[in-house]
This record gives C-alpha cells, sequence and structure tokens, in this order.
C-alpha cells in the first residue's frame, strides 16, 4: 500500500493567491515526521516544513504553513500570496520512527499565473 | 560551507559498463541515502545507511550497491547499468535516521544508460 499519497499530479493559482497541495501518509507507527519539499525547474531539493506526529500545532514557516489533520492522516501544505518563484514541483515525504525508510509522494507540479 | 556533493552530476553510459556515483557531506551526519527521482514515480529510496558499515535496503535496491566505509563517503555502485537505470540520483543526508531530521539533499546525478 502506497503511504504517502499525493492526488494533483499538477495545479495552476493565480498569484497572490493561497493554494493547498494534498498529502495524505498511511503509517500504524505513533512516532512519525511529515516533510514538504520544493524542487524547483533546476533540479535541486529544498527543504519547506516539517510536522512531527506529536506537534499540537500545525506548522508555520513564513508562508508556508502545515494543515496537519492527524485522525485523516493528511499533511497537506498551504502557500499563502503565491510567487512566480513558487512554480515547482512539491513533494511530501514520510519518516517514520521506527522503520528507517523515507517515504515520498508522487509529487505535485504548481504553476504560478501572474 | 555545510553540503552534500555529488559527482559526476551527468553521466552517459553504455549498458552493461560499471559505474561509480559518489556522494559526500561535511556534516558529520550519520545517516545517508540514495533516491531516485522518475517521472510520475516520485523519489524512490534505493539505499540508505544509519553509520559507517551499516547500511541497508531501501524499496529499490534491484541493480544498485552501496558502501559506507567512512562517515562522509556513500557511493552508489551500479556493476551492470541498464536502461531502465536511466533517471535522476539523489544522494541525501540527516544527523540521524530519527523521524524529526530533516534530510539534505545533493545537487542529483542525472545519469542515462544507453
Amino acid at each position: 500500500a502506497q503511504k504517502i499519497t499525493q492526488t494533483q499530479p499538477g495545479m495552476f493559482v493565480q498569484e497572490k493567491e493561497a493554494v493547498t497541495l494534498d498529502c495524505t501518509y498511511d503509517t500504524s507507527d505513533p512516532s512519525y515526521g511529515l516533510f514538504w519539499y520544493k524542487q524547483p525547474s533546476s533540479g535541486e531539493m529544498i527543504f519547506l516544513i516539517y510536522q512531527g506526529s506529536y506537534d499540537q500545532q500545525n506548522a508555520t514557516e513564513g508562508r508556508y504553513s502545515l494543515n496537519f489533520q492527524k485522525a485523516r492522516k493528511s499533511a497537506n501544505l498551504v502557500i499563502s500570496a503565491s510567487q512566480l518563484g513558487d512554480s515547482a514541483m512539491y513533494f511530501c515525504a514520510m519518516r517514520e520512527e521506527g522503520y528507517q525508510k523515507v517515504t515520498f509522494g508522487t509529487g505535485t507540479k504548481l504553476q504560478v499565473i501572474p | 560551507e555545510a553540503q552534500v556533493t555529488q559527482n559526476p552530476r551527468y553521466l552517459i553510459t553504455v549498458t552493461g559498463k560499471k559505474l561509480t556515483v559518489t556522494c559526500s557531506q561535511n556534516m558529520n551526519h550519520e545517516y545517508m541515502s540514495w533516491y531516485r527521482q522518475d517521472p510520475g514515480l516520485g523519489l524512490r529510496q534505493i539505499y540508505y545507511s544509519m553509520n559507517v558499515e551499516v547500511t541497508d535496503k531501501g524499496d529499490v535496491p534491484e541493480g544498485y550497491k552501496v558502501s559506507r566505509k567512512e562517515k562522509r563517503n556513500f557511493p552508489l555502485i551500479l556493476e551492470s547499468p541498464s536502461p531502465n537505470q536511466t533517471s535522476l540520483y539523489f544522494c541525501a543526508s540527516s544527523p540521524q535516521g530519527a523521524a524529526y531530521n530533516e534530510q539534505f539533499f545533493g545537487p542529483g546525478t542525472r545519469l542515462t544508460v544507453l
């Protein structure tokens, strides 16, 4: 079974609007971490935000926030006030404490329209 | 500067010709990992290493070998490359394999096997 699911292969958003990128996960490990990475067209992987399974509050980093709904096993990335430079691939990933592998989703390609 | 380096960045080779992609990190990280990225499949873990002389298979280890003789280096070896190993490869490291550890990625190696 897929552990990380990103159901939106591609999305468009108007500049200055907010956008939500979906990520659902599956694990039986009570301790895990969820990560979002950005991959611009230049190819490098850029860490954006982290959410721990025991964190009580949703993580925020500047314009990025993570909408963490533990019971639904979802960890959606919210980008506020989109900028043209936000156009990129976005990957959700999970690390489980008792399972040393790291699992990535298939990614969402976001395009910001002027 | 803290970084993960990979060499070469680009490589075109022929089927069956052994090759090695090097990966080195200068952050004294214990955990290192290799991923391949293919369109529509996201990043998939090939091998990972928890520490020197400790390596384990990821989700797609067939056709690859790794070694971890020194903490800073984690080379990826393709003993007999085949066209289906044409991909973008990333090396990554993190302080440990804990669920809360962010991974730091190298710049990627684009491999083409003819």
